[in-house]
């Protein structure tokens, strides 16, 4: 059963546009949430993370969102580039579970010139 | 230069083969993890090892086979039972077990015919 859902499955953006991805998740107990990034033929790259005691986290371009009352959480790309064109992948974890992640099953960016 | 390595980056087999994948780091993590892709889905955990000659089934284990003689090395074998062995496979490594972020290496493309 996927614990986390990921929406959409690709956007598309022109330059300077902001592009918002978000994921659900089921399991309370989670505790721990990452966002990556993966450009084709390469391995996903850590991008930023948050915990559940904070509601928003800045890393340059990069916010992560989290709402814990609905469970959802979403990363925010400002002034997008083309070379944010990428597949970002958000993940869950718990702290039982060390830090097997759960992923969603990913989103296609594509930044337009 | 500290990271993760794979080896090859692309691999062909026939089918009825067994394949073994090589993942090696020298970030002195004590955890590693096998990950599948699939096109348009996310990760899915096939095996990690939390210490050396210790090792646990991930989400879609059947069908591969792990060791972890070595703190460095973590290589997965690709059993001619795994009935859609064709995908990209990722290695990654975490501190320890408790450790959230995650390492990934470059992948190896399999593809068996």
């Amino acid at each position: 059963q996927q614990q986390v859902k990921q929406s959409p499955q690709s956007l598309i953006v022109q330059k300077g546009g902001i592009p918002i991805i978000n994921c659900a998740y089921e399991n309370t107990a989670f505790d721990y949430f990452p966002w990556y990034q993966q450009f084709p033929g390469k391995g996903p790259a850590l991008l930023i993370a948050i915990r559940p005691d904070v509601s928003e986290k800045k890393e340059g371009r990069f916010t992560i969102s989290f709402n814990k009352s609905a469970k959802q959480f979403s990363l925010h790309i400002m002034d997008s580039q083309p070379g944010d064109s990428a597949t970002y992948f958000c993940a869950a974890s718990k702290e039982t579970s060390g830090s097997r992640l759960t992923f969603g099953e990913g989103t296609q960016l594509t930044v337009n010139p | 230069d500290g990271g993760i390595t794979q080896s090859p980056k692309y691999l062909f087999r026939k089918e009825g083969q067994n394949v073994t994948l090589s993942c090696e780091q020298n970030l002195n993590h004590d955890a590693m993890y096998w990950y599948r892709q699939d096109p348009g889905q996310g990760l899915r955990l096939i095996y990690y090892s939390q210490i050396v000659n210790d090792f646990q089934k991930g989400d879609i284990a059947e069908g591969y086979s792990v060791s972890r003689e070595k703190k460095e090395s973590f290589p997965l074998t690709v059993t001619s039972a795994q009935k859609n062995p064709t995908a990209f496979y990722l290695c990654a490594s975490s501190g320890t077990i408790r450790s959230y972020e995650q390492y990934f290496g470059p992948g190896t493309r399999l593809t068996v015919t």
